[in-house]
């Protein structure tokens, strides 16, 4: 148990739809990232968030966006759904926002788009 | 900008034969080096890191690696294989010195026969 829980573990919408992922990140943990798995893409950062604020951006499209709460627990959500976006959407958390600290993640979000 | 390869997309072995996974990295400053193992419906759980020290770095479930900075590898290693070592398999870099992301490769897919 990473202690990093992801809820739903699944969903399914429609396309145009909009949906929300939540996380809560290990305790302790002030660094939460967003990840997207893919079978053509691999893993794919999204977004950094470190004790509620941004603090980097990847290859996130501009109908995403995340926020973390003071609680540290984090949403991300997904606006105009499309086919492409049917993917398992991971959140991690880590001790700090340094290189050297490895990440724990969640057992993912598995979104499908009909 | 810092980039990962693994090598093989997917690695077949049988059960209680040795296993070694491939991971080359490209980085202009120093690293840091992560393997991770995502089991089918988990996310990715830390087998080992490589942070500075002795090259040879031993993690969970009886696997090794090894940090060769001449050759830019990370090549993930374990004597005997078992069944269940049947999974996905993650090299990530990140570097020292602040904040970064990690950049994780493709993943490698060790399938381990009976």
């Amino acid at each position: 148990d990473s202690g990093v829980t992801q809820t739903p573990k699944h969903l399914i919408t429609a396309t145009g739809q909009r949906v929300t992922l939540r996380c809560s990140p290990r305790s302790g943990d002030l660094s939460v990232y967003w990840y997207q798995q893919s079978l053509d893409q691999g893993l794919q950062f999204l977004i950094q968030y470190y004790n509620g604020e941004e603090r980097a951006k990847g290859n996130i499209l501009e109908r995403f966006s995340a926020q973390q709460f003071p609680d540290l627990h984090s949403e991300l959500n997904l606006s105009s759904l499309e086919l492409g976006d049917s993917a398992l959407y991971f959140c991690a958390s880590s001790a700090s926002s340094l290189g050297n600290q490895p990440q724990h993640f969640g057992d993912g979000t598995r979104l499908s788009i009909l | 900008a810092q980039s990962v390869t693994q090598l093989d997309s997917q690695v077949p072995v049988f059960e209680e034969a040795p296993v070694e996974l491939r991971c080359n990295y490209s980085s202009s400053v120093s690293v840091y080096l992560f393997w991770y193992v995502q089991y089918p419906n988990q996310g990715l759980q830390l087998l080992l890191k490589y942070l500075s020290g002795s090259t040879l770095v031993k993690g969970i479930n009886g696997f090794e690696a090894e940090f060769n900075k001449s050759q830019t590898s990370f090549h993930l290693r374990k004597p005997s294989v078992h069944i269940s070592d049947t999974a996905e398999y993650f090299c990530a870099v990140s570097h020292s010195g602040g904040s970064y992301i990690p950049t994780f490769g493709r993943g490698t897919s060790l399938i381990v026969h009976p």
